[in-house]
């Protein structure tokens, strides 16, 4: 079945430093990638997707791009701020006819990002 | 637009008790999904409600159950509560061919 693999966390960083969070994906079709973010006491909010190999989504600063080869789904942000703090899920949804939009997520990471 | 709103946003509920959680979607939305996230876990999938009908079940047990309105809100009910079942519990409305937005969830513990 499908699955989604994040790296293990927790992440903490300095205010302005680079963040990297690994997600790796296993699915039987062509998934759309997501991922989602949640801040404390708040549900989920999608903060960028993909739809097919080699499409690269952001949003607010965060990138991500759909890699085929590797099946990964890496989300990177250049440089980050206290607010980023919060827990990043990866997930997916399999394109397959049966999956009508149901979401598997990684365990996720939590970010605490310092001033 | 009030986005996906659940009720109660908390609750505490005895060991073998039933439990009812309510949500309604988005405007526009007409597929409703329920999500369950245990502490430092990422949701799993519950069910899926479209047309008033369970289209798509994860692995839960038939103790958990759904239900689907005209006005296409939702409702979540666990039988027979557990403590395995404490947990915090995520709705997701969709319509076709959208992302899904989530609600802020419920935070059921089961003593």
């Amino acid at each position: 079945g499908d699955s989604v693999t994040q790296m293990e966390g927790p992440v903490t960083l300095s205010e302005e430093a680079f963040l990297t969070i690994n997600c790796t994906y296993t699915a039987t079709g062509y998934p759309s990638l997501f991922w989602y973010v949640q801040y404390p006491g708040e549900g989920l909010q999608l903060l960028l997707k993909a739809t097919k190999a080699d499409d690269k989504g952001s949003n607010k600063g965060f990138e991500a791009t759909y890699r085929k080869e590797t099946t990964s789904f890496h989300l990177e942000k250049g440089s980050v701020q206290v607010s980023d703090s919060a827990v990043y899920f990866c997930a997916l949804i399999d394109a397959g006819g049966t999956s009508y939009g149901k979401l598997t997520f990684g365990q996720g990471t939590i970010l605490t990002v310092h001033p | 637009d009030a986005g996906v709103t659940q009720s109660p946003t908390h609750l505490i509920k005895t060991r073998g008790q039933q439990v009812t959680l309510r949500c309604s979607p988005k405007s526009g939305h007409d597929t409703v999904s329920w999500y369950q996230q245990a502490l430092g876990q990422g949701p799993q999938f519950i069910f899926q409600y479209y047309e008033e009908e369970e289209r798509q079940r994860g692995n839960f047990p038939d103790r958990f159950s759904g239900h689907q309105f005209p006005n296409y809100s939702s409702e979540l009910n666990v039988n027979a509560l557990l403590l395995g079942d404490s947990a915090l519990y995520l709705c997701a409305s969709r319509r076709q061919d959208t992302e899904a937005f989530f609600g802020q969830g419920t935070r059921l513990t089961v003593v």
